[in-house]
């Protein structure tokens, strides 16, 4: 099945720590995006990436940073300098990050720091 | 991007028709209307965009005001699945997406 996939679910760690989260898509998408949801709000952007080797930031990049040294893989890293890191995590693909291509979304990260 | 308006929360009973509105009063004339969902706890799908004319896909019709400041989502019959909080979003491109709080839409049975 294509897909994006986001390991794992639920995450947990103690705060002061770094911690990475997966995203991989079997899509053949070139962008990828990454956003963080907090208890009854929307999304909002974080990092995203046009291509291989290049990414740009969104709205709320401080505290994050991010690779993209293959097509298919988008981690995002939670720094310990994200004052208030813990949230759901949904990363996302399109065909390109240009036109109006529709977004596909993993099945996100719930990320508790404490 | 401009801003839209939702309202918070909808009913619906199993097998109506729901109709969810959008105010967009700002939309410039190069910006689409899309319109997405998020089932509790799952990352958002998409459903259907447009840009003047109206819209039908097997999801869902998207119906655009001729003045473009409003649109509205049409679940031609809807089911107890399509239970979601509902965005619409206005955009120049698909990718840098401004998600809102949404419409809660609950479907009874």
């Amino acid at each position: 099945d294509g897909g994006i996939t986001q390991s794992p679910k639920y995450l947990f760690r103690k705060e002061g720590q770094n911690v990475t989260l997966s995203c991989e898509q079997n899509l053949n998408h070139d962008a990828m995006y990454w956003y963080r949801q907090d208890p009854g709000q929307g999304l909002r952007l974080i990092y995203y990436s046009q291509i291989v080797n290049d990414f740009q930031k969104g709205d709320i990049a401080e505290g994050y940073s991010v690779s993209r040294e293959k097509k298919e893989s988008f981690p995002l890293t939670v720094t310990s300098a994200q004052k208030n890191p813990t949230a759901f995590y949904l990363c996302a693909s399109s065909i390109a990050e240009v036109g109006t291509y529709e977004q596909y979304f993993g099945p996100g990260t719930r990320l508790t720091v404490t | 991007d401009a801003k839209t308006t939702q309202p918070p929360s909808m009913d619906c009973a199993e097998g109506r028709a729901a109709n969810l509105p959008c105010n967009h009063s700002t939309i410039s004339g190069n910006e689409y209307v899309y319109w997405y969902r998020q089932i509790h706890s799952q990352g958002p799908q998409y459903i259907i965009h447009g840009l003047k004319n109206n819209e039908t896909n097997e999801m869902a019709s998207l119906i655009i005001t001729e003045d473009r400041k409003s649109s509205t989502l049409i679940l031609p019959h809807a089911t107890l699945r399509d239970t979601a909080v509902y965005y619409c979003i206005v955009s120049l491109s698909g990718s840098r997406l401004t998600f809102g709080e949404g419409t809660q839409l609950t479907v009874n049975p």
